[in-house]
């Protein structure tokens, strides 16, 4: 089953703004990830968040995590048509593998030229 | 270094057939993951292999299996297919370890059940 939903389902914008989805899970974790999939293809890692952080940044990306409210959002700054995709936040658990992620419902961005 | 890959990448089967999938993980990647992705239930945990044991599984009935080989090649086989297996199914590979959590996915094969 999905550790949570993400929001919106989708989002449109337009090339330059910046673009904020947000993941809301369940239980409690070791790390939260950011991936992004194109078109029904294989999922490309962005990002990762440990439990014991609050952000973190990488180029255009910024991610928040607040593990008392379970939430994270990711923040993509001067978006580009290319970050035109399909992003999903995926939970580890604080227990058992880490490599049993548990991925939200997704968000469709949509980034107009 | 090549990435994960998978084949087929497409795959029709008819309900009651069997069908295997094949994953060549990222050289020295020593753990792979499965994954299902539909429209209806997203994508989830099928099962994780490392060092040709299965590690994890996810809620999924018998008829959903698998194997790690000695060269970290994984494959899994789903009998008596039926139409909501339709999917794409992603692997994914990743050092083991607590501190190498980033996985990397495959293209994935999409499965069509008719």
């Amino acid at each position: 089953s999905q550790q949570g939903e993400e929001d919106p389902q989708a989002l449109s914008i337009q090339e330059g703004e910046n673009a904020t989805m947000n993941c809301s899970y369940k239980t409690s974790i070791n790390n939260l990830q950011w991936y992004r999939q194109n078109s029904g293809r294989g999922l490309v890692h962005l990002i990762l968040i440990r439990s014991n952080e609050r952000e973190k940044h990488s180029g255009r990306l910024r991610v928040t995590l607040d593990t008392s409210k379970k939430s994270s959002s990711l923040l993509i700054t001067a978006s580009r048509a290319a970050d035109t995709a399909s992003y999903f936040c995926a939970t580890a658990p604080i227990s058992g593998s880490a490599r049993q992620l548990t991925f939200g419902s997704g968000t469709q961005l949509t980034v107009l030229p | 270094k090549a990435g994960v890959t998978q084949t087929p990448r497409y795959l029709i089967k008819t309900r009651g057939q069997q069908v295997t999938l094949s994953c060549s993980p990222i050289s020295g990647h020593r753990s792979v993951s499965w994954y299902q992705q539909t429209p209806g239930q997203g994508l989830q945990f099928l099962f994780e292999y490392f060092s040709e044991t299965q590690r994890n599984k996810g809620n999924f009935p018998g008829r959903f299996s698998g194997r790690q080989f000695s060269n970290s090649r994984s494959e899994m086989n789903v009998s008596t297919l039926e139409l909501g297996d339709s999917a794409l199914y992603l692997c994914a590979s990743s050092l083991a370890g607590m501190d190498y959590n980033e996985q990397f996915f495959g293209p994935g094969t999409r499965l069509t059940v008719l």
